[in-house]
Formats: C-alpha cells, sequence, structure tokens
C-alpha cells in the first residue's frame, strides 16, 4: 500500500530537549516536504526537499532541521524544541514539487 | 505579499444541494494550484491539480476550475460523506526556488 508514515504519532515534551520525528514513504518519491498545522493560521511549509541531500527552507524554518540521506526518509529535527512549536505536525511527499502531495497521519506535538 | 484565500470560510448545505468554494490567490507565475480534502485529525488528501487557466478536472460529485485569479471546486447533489475541510495550496517561483502555500480553508457541512 502506497503511504506516508511518522512516528512518533503523538509527543509531549519538554522545552529544550532533543527530539526528532521520522517520515518515510514507500513511493519512490522525489519530493519531500515538512508542515505545520496551527489554528487559524492554515499549513505552513517548514522544509522541503526535491531529492537526496537537497533541501531548503520553507515559509517557518526557524527552529527546525531536516536531512535527506535517502530517498525514502525525510525526518523532522527540533534540537531545542521551545512552547510555540507545539503544533501538528505532516510530512508529505509526491513525485515533483509540481504534483499533488500526499499527506502522512500527523504528528501531534506538544512542548511545555 | 503572496497570498491564498478560500471562502467562505465555513459552508452548511442540505445533502443535494450544490454549490461552490472559492480559492483566490495573488501570486505570481502560477505553476500549479492544488485542491485537498482534510477529514477531522487526519491527514489532507490530495484531490486535484490544475496548471494553467481554463482547465478543468473532476472527481465524482466534485469538479475543480481554474482563471487567472482564482479557482473554484464545485460541489454537485453533495452527499454527507463529502463533509470535510476543503484546501486549495498554489505553487509558484519564489527567489532562485519555490514555494507551496496554503489556504485556510472551508469547513464544509452536508446535512442528511
Amino acid at each position: 500500500e502506497a503511504q506516508v508514515t511518522q512516528n512518533p504519532r503523538y509527543l509531549i515534551t519538554v522545552t529544550g530537549k532533543k527530539l526528532t520525528v521520522t517520515c518515510s514513504q514507500n513511493m519512490n518519491h522525489e519530493y519531500m516536504s515538512w508542515y505545520r498545522q496551527d489554528p487559524g493560521l492554515g499549513l505552513r511549509q517548514i522544509y522541503y526537499s526535491m531529492n537526496v541531500e537537497v533541501t531548503d527552507k520553507g515559509d517557518v524554518p526557524e527552529g527546525y532541521k531536516v536531512s535527506r540521506k535517502e530517498k525514502r526518509n525525510f525526518p523532522l529535527i527540533l534540537e531545542s524544541p521551545s512552547p510555540n512549536q507545539t503544533s501538528l505536525y505532516f510530512c508529505a511527499s509526491s513525485l515533483s514539487d509540481r504534483q499533488g502531495q500526499y499527506f502522512g497521519p500527523g504528528t501531534r506535538l506538544t512542548v511545555t | 505579499e503572496d497570498q491564498v484565500t478560500q471562502s467562505p470560510e465555513a459552508l452548511r448545505l442540505q445533502e443535494g444541494e450544490s454549490s461552490s468554494l472559492n480559492c483566490s490567490y495573488t501570486v505570481s507565475g502560477l505553476r500549479g494550484l492544488f485542491w485537498y480534502r482534510q477529514d477531522p485529525g487526519k491527514g489532507p488528501e490530495f484531490l486535484f491539480t490544475l496548471y494553467s487557466a481554463g482547465e478543468e478536472k473532476e472527481k465524482e460529485r466534485l469538479k475543480a476550475t481554474l482563471t487567472k485569479k482564482e479557482s473554484f471546486l464545485h460541489i454537485t447533489a453533495p452527499k454527507p460523506e463529502d463533509s470535510a475541510t476543503y484546501l486549495c495550496a498554489v505553487h509558484y517561483p519564489y527567489s532562485s526556488a519555490s514555494k507551496i502555500i496554503f489556504g485556510s480553508g472551508t469547513r464544509l457541512s452536508i446535512r442528511p
């Protein structure tokens, strides 16, 4: 089954404790991206990757890091999380940036 | 400022009552406009991509159209299972790369 998986689905952590949210897709897609979704602000792109070892900033990259060492995986790293990073996070992938994306189920992150 | 605006914010319809959702954008050099459906607690589900003014796409009771400044999602004879939030997103060139920005969505509710 074609899918994008994210782990964990739910995470509660404390300010400053480094965390990684994993994202994996099994469709051999080149384009992958991370979004955060907040009430009243909609979906905002954090980072995206056009292919392996090619990443670029989206609209709200501050406080986040990504890496793309393999085509299927695109982890999101919060090196020092803060409460304003409490949000619902989605990973997505597509064949290219010109095509509609498949979204993962989301990761709900709470930073206290 | 580059923007994507969706209207109305919320729409309640009776089953079988057709209507349209609007997505207007102010970006330059549109590379693609996407429509997604999002159910509560889930990731967005891709519906359509439109690339140029005049283009139309259809899927079951949904039909998406595109002009130079806006897109419409027409829903014909909707059923309760069409209830969801509908999101549009635009892809356009930005600096030496590109951007994808989402609208805030239209919450559609269909009463039996």
